[in-house]
């Protein structure tokens, strides 16, 4: 079975410093990986995936996130952080392959970041 | 956000009652998603469908019932609910189609429901 770590409940930056939301995961074989966001009151919105190729993703609002196979994780990124990124964080995965359950995601418990003016 | 709309957006409902959320996605998908989002918990899958038939139910009780009458709309109908069922239920919907979608889709969120059970 496939699981999502994210190890900080909470992440503080100030703005315009890089932020990194950290992620790792277990899954049988390649994954594929996700990164949602979640606004306060809101449902997530889709911000990036890997699927294959180069490991370095680019995504939505300047955030990219780094696949590293060797550490199996997933890690967001974002080089100047603004303080609307303020928001809940979920990293998913999903195990390569079609049989049944391959559409399912596997989120991690979210990492609620701060961005401090 | 548009593109799947949930309603209603807040619910209140005492154990007894019975009540529906309802689900519609406009971006043509074929697979459609009930997620249970509680605090400090991972989202948890509750219902999967797709092109209309249900392909997984994650072991969800019976008080919980889903409906899928269209691959545009998805229902999640309530009866006799208890406090811990109170959370934020997402549905989701992704271009998949059946029985396991394609592993790279996207699954695209509406903005939930909060639901309170007194």
């Amino acid at each position: 079975a496939q699981s999502v770590a994210q190890p900080e409940d909470q992440v503080n930056v100030a703005e315009g410093n890089p932020l990194t939301v950290k992620c790792t995961y277990s899954v049988s074989g390649n994954p594929y990986l996700f990164w949602y966001v979640q606004y306060p009151n809101r449902g997530l919105q889709f911000l990036l995936k890997y699927i294959t190729g180069d490991n370095l993703v680019k995504g939505s609002y300047g955030f990219e996130a780094e696949f590293n196979k060797s550490q199996t994780s997933f890690h967001l990124k974002k080089p100047s952080a603004l303080v609307s990124d303020s928001a809940l964080y979920f990293c998913a995965v999903r195990p390569k392959g079609s049989g049944a359950g391959s559409y399912q995601l596997t989120f991690g418990k979210g990492t609620k970041l701060s961005v401090i003016p | 956000e548009t593109g799947v709309t949930q309603t209603p957006r807040h619910l209140v409902m005492g154990m007894t009652n019975k009540k529906s959320l309802k689900c519609e996605q406009h971006l043509g998908h074929n697979a459609m998603y009930w997620y249970k989002q509680s605090a400090k918990k991972p989202l948890e899958l509750m219902f999967v469908y797709s092109l209309e038939e249900r392909v997984e139910n994650n072991s969800v009780p019976s008080r919980f019932s889903p409906e899928c009458p269209n691959s545009s709309h998805l229902f999640l109908h309530l009866h006799t609910l208890q406090p811990e069922d109170s959370a934020l239920y997402l549905c989701a919907s992704s271009q998949g189609q059946a029985p396991a979608g394609t592993p790279t889709d996207t699954q695209y969120f509406g903005p939930g429901t909060r639901l309170t059970v007194l």
